[in-house]
């Protein structure tokens, strides 16, 4: 099952726009993870963001996460073309061994960014 | 350069052929995984492995055989039991297996004649 969903499943912006997506997921978790996926190739990872923290800054790209309401928001400022491309949120199952290895991922939000 | 090397990149299988993706990393990684990805859709995982010599059902697995003889390489076959085996298949690897940050290869596309 995919704990974590994206919101909105797709984005169109135009250059230099902001871009927020959001993923809510189920469970406790230990942290939630964004990876970036070009069409047709693998995933990149963007930003790790643990559960005792609240927001995290790297690059253009800013993370929130609330785990009161079991949920996070990717913010990409000033976007670029080349930030067209899938946009997936990964959790783990939180503090048990059953869940090492055993990231979710959610649906993904696909991003297109116009010049 | 360090990384994930995954092949073919398009694969094509026969009814009721067994194939088998590779899947080689020169990152020193403990952990190893093995995901299907459907057109629109998330990740599903279908088999890691923590550790050379062991390796564990995903959400996924039927349908699907892995080994781990050597820590750099976690090969797996689609079986002629997977019987809708079409999809985009991912390797990843972490430093270990306590979810950290995953490095995926570029991917193999499964399609059946």
């Amino acid at each position: 099952s995919q704990q974590g969903e994206e919101d909105p499943q797709a984005l169109s912006i135009q250059e230099g726009e902001n871009a927020t997506m959001n993923c809510s997921y189920k469970t406790s978790i230990n942290n939630l993870q964004w990876y970036r996926q070009n069409s047709g190739r693998g995933l990149v990872h963007l930003i790790l963001i643990r559960s005792n923290e609240r927001e995290k800054h790297s690059g253009r790209l800013r993370v929130t996460l609330d785990t009161s309401k079991k949920s996070s928001s990717l913010l990409i400022t000033a976007s670029r073309a080349a930030d067209t491309a899938s946009y997936f949120c990964a959790t783990d199952g939180g503090k048990t061994t059953d869940s090492w290895g055993k990231l979710q991922f959610g649906a993904g939000t696909q991003v297109v960014v116009t010049p | 350069d360090g990384g994930i090397t995954q092949s073919p990149k398009y694969l094509f299988r026969k009814e009721g052929q067994n194939v088998t993706l590779s899947c080689e990393q020169n990152l020193n990684h403990d952990a190893m995984y093995w995901y299907r990805q459907d057109p629109g859709q998330g990740l599903r995982l279908i088999y890691y492995s923590q550790i050379v010599n062991d390796f564990q059902k995903g959400d996924i697995a039927e349908g699907y055989s892995v080994s781990r003889e050597k820590k750099e390489s976690f090969p797996l076959t689609v079986t002629s039991a997977q019987k809708n085996p079409t999809a985009f298949y991912l390797c990843a690897s972490s430093r270990q297996a306590r979810n950290e940050k995953l490095f995926f290869g570029s991917g193999t596309q499964l399609s059946v004649l």
